[in-house]
């Protein structure tokens, strides 16, 4: 079945940068389009980046436009995100789903970003 | 890129039905039959219910259902059990920047 692992999580002063990783399995991954999402403490999801399958198209939300960048590995079914200039409001759980026409099918179990000097 | 508008709580009795609404605008929920929504509950992560405004994933109980008005979507639980009591958030499409939005969360709470 989909299985969805995300990784690099951990605590970082404000202005630095992390990479979070989700290892995908279970499925075709290259068919398939991808997206973060992330949860801050005791508060709502919120959709940060898209990318879709070869990696033709690439999005993101207002708040991270610009500090943030989405790439993939279809060889090791791997979907990254990289975190650069993060503050203290990107503090939050990150989420990795699977994505087809903008419904998110399959989560993983999120890993942690905490942003504080 | 503004959240979509849902009531921070709901609740009903055990057997009852509860409908959850979310409002968004033209250029998202009304401009697209690209709703879905996700049941999450404490310290899991969110599960889809309904896509495309109206379908139900392989797995979900018919309880379970959506519809659409204009730029108001709607998700109804009919015969509330106790496992419903989660937080449900919807989402759509934003526009033609392929862009995603999330509504702000409804708390859900079987008395």
């Amino acid at each position: 079945q989909v299985q969805l692992v995300e990784s690099g999580g951990g605590l970082v002063k404000p202005g630095g940068s992390l990479r979070l990783s989700c290892a995908a399995s279970g499925f075709r991954f290259s068919d398939y389009s991808m997206s973060w999402i992330r949860q801050a403490p005791g508060k709502g999801l919120e959709w940060i980046s898209y990318i879709s399958d070869a990696s033709r198209r690439m999005s993101y939300a207002d708040s991270v436009r610009g500090r943030f960048t989405v790439s993939r590995d279809d060889a090791r079914n791997f979907l990254y995100l990289q975190l650069n200039s993060l503050r203290a409001e990107d503090t939050a759980v990150y989420y990795c789903a699977t994505e087809s026409y903008y419904r998110f099918d399959s989560w993983g179990q999120g890993t942690q970003v905490t942003v504080s000097s | 890129q503004s959240a979509l508008t849902q009531p921070p709580s709901a609740s009903g009795s055990p057997g009852q039905s509860v409908t959850i609404s979310c409002t968004g605008t033209s250029s998202d929920v009304g401009g697209y039959n690209y709703v879905s929504w996700y049941q999450q509950h404490p310290d899991k992560a969110p599960k889809l219910m309904i896509y495309e405004v109206t379908k139900r994933p392989s797995g979900v109980p018919d309880r379970f259902s959506g519809s659409k008005s204009g730029n108001t979507a709607s998700l109804t639980v009919t015969g509330l059990q106790a496992e419903d009591e989660a937080d449900y958030y919807c989402s759509s499409s934003a526009g033609n920047n392929n862009l995603r939005v999330f509504g702000t969360g409804t708390k859900v709470t079987v008395l």
